[in-house]
């Protein structure tokens, strides 16, 4: 079945670049679907980050979308988030999922999760 | 952005009740409100999308209704399992947006 995995620093100081990637095992990411990130800070509610897809089209949180760049490599069944000059209020854990954009919108599969904090 | 309201914030039931979330959209989206549960510490997964369409391997007590702005989820008869969170999130136009979400704690 199609699985999704988060991975990267759990730790990083301010004014740093924050970098994750989601791993897809199960589905191959140039198949189709659309992919996202989506965190959610400590105790608080969910914030969609951005999604992409594979032909490289990609949608950013207009409130990030001066520091956040989502790419894919499909060549390792990968996509991932950096997210520059990041301060205390991007501490959240942040998910990765798959999406069917066009059709329902809907966030079908998720991955774990991963907390990242920022810190010195 | 199309805002997303649910009511209540919270609610307390017995194992048995009958519990319904109701989510609001600034906004129409057609049938275009998916709902999730999450559990501490886990991932939110995907309960309803479309509205009404039931995912794979929920059980059959949760049920979706509504369209434009208007929706509810309903539990027919809550179980000890069921204690957790749950969100809307309209996927009608980008970006995608959830409600604050609704926290199910045992009475």
């Amino acid at each position: 079945q199609v699985q999704l995995q988060e991975s990267g620093p759990g730790l990083v100081k301010p004014s740093e670049t924050l970098s994750l990637t989601c791993t897809v095992s199960g589905y191959s990411i140039s198949s189709g679907f659309y992919w996202g990130w989506i965190r959610q800070p400590p105790g608080k509610g969910l914030e969609w980050i951005g999604t992409t897809h594979h032909s490289g089209r990609t949608y950013y949180n207009t409130s990030l979308k001066s520091r956040l760049t989502i790419s894919v490599e499909t060549s390792k069944n990968q996509f991932s988030l950096k997210l520059s000059s990041v301060t205390a209020a991007d501490t959240a854990v942040y998910y990765c999922a798959m999406t069917d954009l066009l059709l329902d919108g809907a966030f079908d599969i998720w991955g774990q999760g991963t907390m990242v904090t920022v810190s010195s | 952005d199309i805002q997303m309201t649910q009511s209540p914030s919270s609610l307390s039931a017995s194992i048995g009740d009958r519990v319904t979330i109701t989510c609001r959209a600034s906004q129409s989206i057609s049938s275009k409100l998916n709902w999730y549960q999450q559990k501490p510490g886990t991932a939110p997964k995907l309960l309803i999308y479309a509205a009404s369409s039931l995912q794979s391997g929920v059980p059959s007590r949760f049920s979706g209704s509504g369209s434009g702005t208007d929706f509810t989820l309903t539990i027919s008869s809550l179980q000890p399992g069921d204690f957790a969170t749950y969100y809307c999130q309209q996927g009608y136009s980008t970006p995608p947006t959830f409600g604050q979400g609704t926290k199910v704690e045992i009475k």
